[in-house]
């Protein structure tokens, strides 16, 4: 199974800041690999796939990057609305989720 | 956009069984549907998937002696039936659609399901 490390655990930033966002993959997933973002009581939305495509209507502060086993998302100014949890998920091997990063107001 | 509408929560004894469903707005025949579920505090698990127009299934290891998922294409509607509940299966239940690249896109709302004595 590919085990999906997210890091950090917890990012406190205030509105306007940049957020980098990390996760590294136990082996290879080479660019099978998306990015979402969870609110309170919400199902999951699709940010980012394929490392580094914005999906459908995503705004474009959120970025991706990376292949193999190491990848960040990058959301350039914080919106109110950016505070969440983002986790990744990757489906080359199976599919398995990473912990996830809260992005937090400071 | 495609929506999907999952059903309310359940709260099941030890042993019994839950069957949650997933209701789209539209379904073709090669739409692929995810289960997936979330534990209070834990990551997101891959249940399996099901074609709704072929109506096969691939079941993720964990789950393949106690888990079947089917549909119904007359109501555009995928059904996960869970079996032999433990108190560790209580968790956010939720189905997505497979888009055409091949990821989970969107998402139900989720069901909370609970299993207690």
């Amino acid at each position: 199974e590919v085990v999906l490390t997210q890091s950090p655990g917890t990012l406190s930033l205030s509105p306007g800041e940049r957020a980098t966002l990390s996760c590294r993959a136990s082996q290879s997933v080479s660019n099978y690999l998306a990015w979402y973002q969870q609110k309170p009581g919400q199902a999951p939305r699709l940010l980012i796939h394929d490392a580094s495509n914005r999906a459908t209507g995503i705004p474009a502060r959120f970025s991706g990057s990376g292949s193999g086993t190491d990848f960040t998302l990058t959301i350039s100014s914080l919106e109110p609305e950016d505070f969440a949890v983002y986790f990744c998920h990757q489906r080359s091997n199976s599919l398995t989720f990473g912990g996830g990063t809260k992005v937090e107001i400071k | 956009q495609m929506q999907l509408v999952q059903s309310g929560p359940e709260v099941k004894k030890p042993g019994t069984s839950v069957k949650v469903s997933c209701k789209a707005s539209e379904f073709t025949f090669s739409s692929g549907v995810q289960w997936l579920r979330q534990a209070r505090g834990q990551r997101l698990e891959w249940i399996g998937w099901i074609v709704v127009g072929r109506g096969n299934t691939n079941y993720a290891q964990n789950f393949q002696e106690r888990v079947s998922m089917t549909r119904d294409m007359s109501t555009n509607t995928v059904y996960m039936e869970l079996n032999n509940l433990r108190p560790e299966d209580t968790a956010v239940y939720y189905c997505a659609t497979v888009n055409r690249l091949g990821w989970s896109d969107p998402w139900g709302q989720g069901t909370l399901v609970t299993v207690s004595s």
